[in-house]
């Protein structure tokens, strides 16, 4: 199975900031079948980017996702304060689906 | 518009069965892949199993695979999830997960809310 890693663990920023979360594959995630979402606290988790780099519907397009192959990135513009949420990556290009551990990103 | 509504989790003992449902509206539910997938208490996510459009094909992760059946009824837009022989690593809040495609694969474009299943004596 592909195994995800997400860096880092936690990011500390400020609204207003740029935010760049990273996500490594241990095999290449083919037609970069790579989709991120993020969790708020007792939700559940949103789709935000499918295809490394398409935004799904209603995603503000401060969010923003590249990559291709083992290393895929999700970039925020600049923070909201309702975006400050735990991030994952997910891979769906091989069986079984599987996703990062997760990103959390927190109000510094 | 799109509403995965899960139901049926509670507590159970350890060894004992039961049985997870998914209420959906809002789409053409027999046009689409679904999904379960479930998070540990203050953990990560964690994808459980997959059941294609119509059924002919169903995936599990290894964990779970001999004790849990997913199946579909396309005529009532119902999802399940049949759990048998729980274990406490089995406590989890399980989501249902609407795919973005009729297969197996997909990333998963609407959620429900969740159901909370706890497997403790």
């Amino acid at each position: 199975e592909i195994v995800l890693t997400q860096s880092p663990g936690t990011l500390s920023l400020s609204p207003g900031e740029r935010a760049t979360l990273s996500c490594r594959a241990s095999q290449s995630v083919t037609s970069n079948y790579l989709a991120w979402y993020h969790q708020k606290p007792g939700q559940a988790p949103r789709l935000l980017i499918y295809g490394a780099s398409s935004r799904a519907t209603g995603i503000p397009d401060r969010f923003s996702g590249s990559g291709s192959g083992t290393d895929f990135t999700l970039t925020i513009s600049r923070l909201e304060p309702e975006d400050f949420a735990v991030y994952y990556c997910q891979q769906y290009s091989s069986s079984p689906n599987t996703f990062g551990q997760g990103t959390k990103l927190e109000i510094k | 518009q799109v509403q995965l509504v899960e139901s049926g989790g509670g507590v159970v003992q350890p060894g004992r069965s039961l049985r997870l449902s998914c209420a959906v509206s809002g789409f053409i539910f027999s046009s689409y892949g679904m999904h379960w997938v479930r998070q540990a208490p203050g953990k990560g996510l964690e994808w459980v199993a997959v059941i294609s459009y119509d059924g002919s094909n169903k995936y599990y992760v290894d964990s779970v695979k001999g004790r849990f059946t997913i199946s579909r009824d396309n005529s009532k837009n119902t999802l399940s999830l049949q759990m048998n022989s729980l274990r406490a690593e089995d406590t989890a809040l399980y989501y249902c997960a609407k795919a973005n495609s009729s297969t197996q694969r997909g990333y998963f474009d609407y959620w429900g809310q969740g159901t909370l299943v706890t497997v403790s004596s």
